[in-house]
């Protein structure tokens, strides 16, 4: 079955870091682009980031350019977002997705994790 | 960024309805839409890509149409499983972005 499986997330104070973890299962993750996407409590989506399938592009929104960083380990099977500096507007689920066909650079997503809860406060 | 806006915010049908959702993009698309439903606690859900293709396992009851900046998502025969939220997203230019969502609610 195609899964995706966040976790790492949890409280944090403003300014300090956290990283989640993405594990893929039932595919190959090496052969998708793929992407995390948060959603802030009561609000719509907001894309965050994408790494191309072998690792070598991310793109960033300007919200979070400069404090995260999306990451793969393809050998593992698993997805990453490295967030630092973290602010009080980044509370939010954050969820990754994969996108439906392999290799393509634009496409739906097809294949969400269940997400994971980020909260920043004091 | 390529703004993309949804109407209604909310929409108040019932079982049976014929209910439709426009989404607007800033600038043309193409056919680079998707529709995406989600339910509270949940995530969303793939119903229609390209701007018309019907996702595998999505009832025949949702339809999509449109290209460039005017798109529609149709859904015929309401059910009771279809009262949530609705997405429009594009993934023409980065960054991709989402309209702001319409509620469909029991009437």
């Amino acid at each position: 079955q195609v899964q995706l499986q966040e976790s790492g997330g949890g409280v944090v104070q403003p300014g300090r870091s956290l990283r989640l973890s993405c594990a893929a299962s039932g595919f190959t993750l090496s052969t998708y682009n793929m992407y995390w996407v948060r959603q802030a409590p009561g609000t719509g989506l907001e894309w965050v980031a994408v790494i191309s399938y072998d690792g070598n592009n991310q793109y960033y929104a300007d919200s979070v350019k400069g404090r995260f960083t999306i990451s793969r380990d393809n050998s593992k099977n698993t997805l990453y977002l490295e967030m630092d500096s973290l602010r009080a507007e980044d509370t939010a689920v954050y969820y990754c997705a994969r996108i439906r066909i392999a290799m393509s650079t634009g496409d739906a997503y097809d294949i969400w994790g269940q997400g994971t809860m980020v909260t920043v406060s004091p | 960024d390529i703004q993309m806006t949804q109407s209604p915010s909310t929409l108040s049908a019932s079982v049976g309805d014929r209910v439709t959702i426009t989404c607007r993009a800033s600038q043309s698309i193409s056919r680079s839409l998707a529709w995406y439903q989600q339910k509270p606690g949940k995530a969303p859900k793939l119903l229609i890509y390209r701007a018309s293709s019907l996702e595998s396992g999505v009832p025949s009851r949702f339809s999509g149409s449109g290209s460039g900046t005017e798109f529609t998502l149709t859904i015929s025969n309401l059910q009771p499983d279809d009262f949530a939220t609705y997405y429009c997203q594009q993934y023409n230019t980065y960054p991709w972005t989402f309209g702001q969502g319409t509620k469909v609610e029991i009437k």
